[in-house]
């Protein structure tokens, strides 16, 4: 299997607050994994790379001061976004990435979201 | 990566099948094709992966011809369930970073 999970499933803050939004694999390990950003009727938007040991990559007009990545484990990375306001509010979606021996290529496997909310 | 084009929706009917074209002219020689589903407030469900040829799982099968410039998932007998949008990407080995499309808006009617 390739299972992965984030927590909270949903988040409801006060703007200027700080929230962080864990995503784990369940059961294999990922090198990379990678944070979404999804409004509503829109298509996924790639934030940033997280790696596991280093700095994350973040994508043009990200602010990384602002979402904090870190990867502490092979399994576990967190996402903080820091001073919340009301237009962060969004579907934050991680994923992992399994590296596959044999057929394949490498695949990412998505955790179920985060409805962040920022009143 | 290679960008990848697909139609924005379909409908279809409770036990038909389903076949939603991705049009990637630009593929690389080491670019798998990979389909996701996602439903609303849900993360994108992994359906199946290919190169060439056919490949099939429980769920769906994709078709690739020779020259990999298109490819087609097919979904057997659609229930009212598998109304999602579908996302057709490439992946290569390595560093797989997606760039997601707009994806296609399948709607199953009764």
């Amino acid at each position: 299997g390739a299972v992965v999970s984030q927590h909270p499933s949903w988040v409801i803050c006060k703007s200027g607050t700080s929230v962080k939004i864990e995503c784990r694999s369940l059961d294999f390990q990922a090198t990379t994994m990678f944070w979404y950003r999804q409004f509503p009727k829109q298509s996924l938007m790639l934030m940033a790379t997280s790696n596991e040991g280093s700095k994350a990559t973040y994508e043009q007009g990200v602010e990384k001061d602002k979402f904090l990545i870190n990867h502490a484990s092979l399994t576990l990375s967190t996402l903080t976004v820091t001073s919340a306001h009301p237009e962060d509010s969004s579907f934050y979606i991680c994923s992992a990435e399994k590296v596959l021996a044999g057929v394949g290529t490498d695949t990412q496997y998505f955790g179920p979201g985060t409805r962040l909310t920022v009143l | 990566l290679a960008k990848t084009t697909q139609p924005i929706s379909m409908d279809s009917y409770e036990g038909q099948e389903v076949n939603i074209t991705c049009s990637h002219n630009n593929i690389a020689t080491n670019d798998y094709i990979t389909w996701y589903q996602q439903f609303p407030s849900q993360g994108p469900r992994f359906i199946i992966q290919g190169y060439k040829t056919k490949v099939t799982n429980e769920v769906a099968s994709l078709f690739i011809p020779a020259d990999r410039k298109s490819s087609t998932l097919s979904l057997p007998r659609v229930s009212l369930s598998d109304t999602a949008v579908y996302y057709c990407l490439s992946l290569s080995g390595g560093y797989n970073k997606l760039i997601f499309g707009a994806g296609t808006r399948l709607a199953v009617h009764p």
